[in-house]
């Protein structure tokens, strides 16, 4: 059984840096990508990027200049840090499981809601 | 990037009835990279297709998948309570992975 579990800090001022981790439990850490997607409140999900186990990454490119997703292969974990944060970036952020040019988001997170305010 | 359009935006239909989704996308998706995800309020999205018409694993066999190129449809044969939720629309073919803006279904 497949599961992944997020955590984080979910209150943000501007300017500062969003940091969330992403453990997994179960299955092959080897064969697939891991993958973070946030969705603003009441709107869609967006893809902000993914890393292989051997620490490849893939970013949206609208968000690259900020985003750093990095991998602990050891723990089975991977992280997402996105500086500069602004009310913009207020979402719930998911971590997943699939890869691109190969498998859709079977598994996800249970979703951290992370809001910018002052 | 890959721009997904799905429509409509709101679906209304009774428990029973048929519910046809359509996602249409601006460039043709690569060997049917395309799925289609199921969420509810509060929770995170759910797989139900992958490559277009493959069901993932413990999906009902209610919903379908079709579609090749630009044009694709999920279809949930009757409607179940539990299925009056948002169903997106996602593309990854390659990068940047996109999803579309989503479709309702709700209690008519």
């Amino acid at each position: 059984q497949v599961q992944l579990q997020q955590w984080g800090a979910g209150l943000l001022k501007p300017s500062e840096t969003l940091s969330l981790t992403c453990a997994v439990y179960g299955g092959s850490f080897s064969v697939y990508h891991w993958t973070w997607i946030r969705q603003p409140p009441g709107k869609g999900l967006e893809w902000i990027g993914e890393i292989s186990h051997s620490g490849t990454t893939t970013y949206n490119s609208s968000l690259e200049s900020r985003v750093t997703i990095s991998v602990d292969t050891s723990k089975k974990q991977f992280s997402l840090k996105l500086t500069s944060v602004t009310a913009a970036d207020t979402a719930v952020y998911y971590c997943a499981r699939g890869k691109t040019g190969d498998y859709a988001h079977d598994y996800w997170g249970q979703g951290t809601l992370v809001a910018v305010s002052s | 990037e890959i721009v997904l359009t799905q429509s409509p935006g709101t679906l209304s239909l009774s428990p029973g009835e048929r519910a046809t989704l359509s996602c249409k996308t601006s460039q043709g998706i690569i060997s049917g990279y395309l799925a289609w995800y199921q969420q509810k309020p509060g929770q995170a999205p759910r797989l139900l297709i992958y490559g277009a018409s493959n069901r993932a694993t413990g999906i009902p066999d209610r919903f379908s998948g079709s579609g090749s190129g630009t044009d694709f449809t999920l279809t949930i044969s009757r409607l179940e309570p539990e299925d009056f939720a948002v169903y997106y629309c996602q593309h990854y073919g390659s990068s940047p992975l996109t999803f579309g803006g989503g479709t309702k279904v709700e209690i008519k």
